[in-house]
């Protein structure tokens, strides 16, 4: 099993620029989700799926940012345009029904 | 609004000893805990869970502990070990919500030799 599945690792880009990124659930879960973390803030919900359909949006922080979730094994997040307070680890992670989530290894994105 | 928070930022434990991290949550609503554990460089990872209608869940050397009068939720290590090093979540999820969490700041666990 290889888990949740995110890319890219790091991703450093100037402020203006759209970010892009991606995550593969694992195989058979029905749920997805966004995280970001700061030292801030810890870990916040920015969106979750449930059968690709977005459920609940309301810790997508600005019209920056939006998310989507093509088909069961296929998500992205994207920020366009970035800015510098966007810096963060963001994880994906997916579960099956209502159990436990299991998490990516996450993105680290610096915006300069 | 309501939110899950941590008592302890950091906690120091020698090799060996028990370690307990607690957390308290204000959301009467919910019912259904999670402890996740971070290691740097990577995601949370879960631990154990509980449902409120359970006072104690025991793993392999972690029990966790809900005491839903006062609104508190701990994580018992046993034996602590150097790779029990990592920061340590709690989540909550509220009733009806069905898969959203709600996670706690964290608390770093250092196991000194």
């Amino acid at each position: 099993d290889a888990g949740v599945i995110q890319s890219p690792r790091h991703e450093v880009t100037e402020m203006g620029q759209e970010v892009t990124l991606r995550c593969k659930p694992i195989s058979g879960h029905n749920s997805l989700f966004w995280y970001r973390q700061t030292m801030m803030r810890g870990l916040e919900l920015l969106i979750y799926f449930n059968n690709n359909v977005p459920i609940d949006d309301s810790g997508m922080p600005e019209d920056r940012f939006s998310a989507k979730m093509p088909n069961a094994s296929f998500s992205t997040l994207k920020i366009q345009p970035s800015e510098p307070r966007d810096s963060a680890v963001y994880f994906c992670a997916s579960s099956f029904s209502a159990s436990e989530q299991f998490f990516g290894p996450g993105t680290r994105l610096t915006v300069l | 609004g309501e939110s899950v928070g941590l008592h302890l930022p950091t906690l120091s434990v020698q090799e060996g000893d028990n370690s307990i991290i607690n957390c308290a949550y204000s959301n009467s609503a919910s019912d259904y805990f999670i402890w996740y554990k971070q290691e740097s460089g990577k995601g949370p990872q879960f631990i154990i869970d509980i449902r409120s209608n359970m006072d104690k869940r025991q793993g392999q050397r972690v029990t966790v502990l809900l005491n839903k009068t006062v609104k508190h939720l701990s994580l018992q290590i046993a034996a602590t070990q150097p790779g029990d090093s990592a920061v340590y979540f709690c989540a909550e999820r509220q009733a009806g919500t069905a898969s959203k969490l709600t996670f706690g700041t964290g608390t770093r666990l250092q196991v000194t030799l």
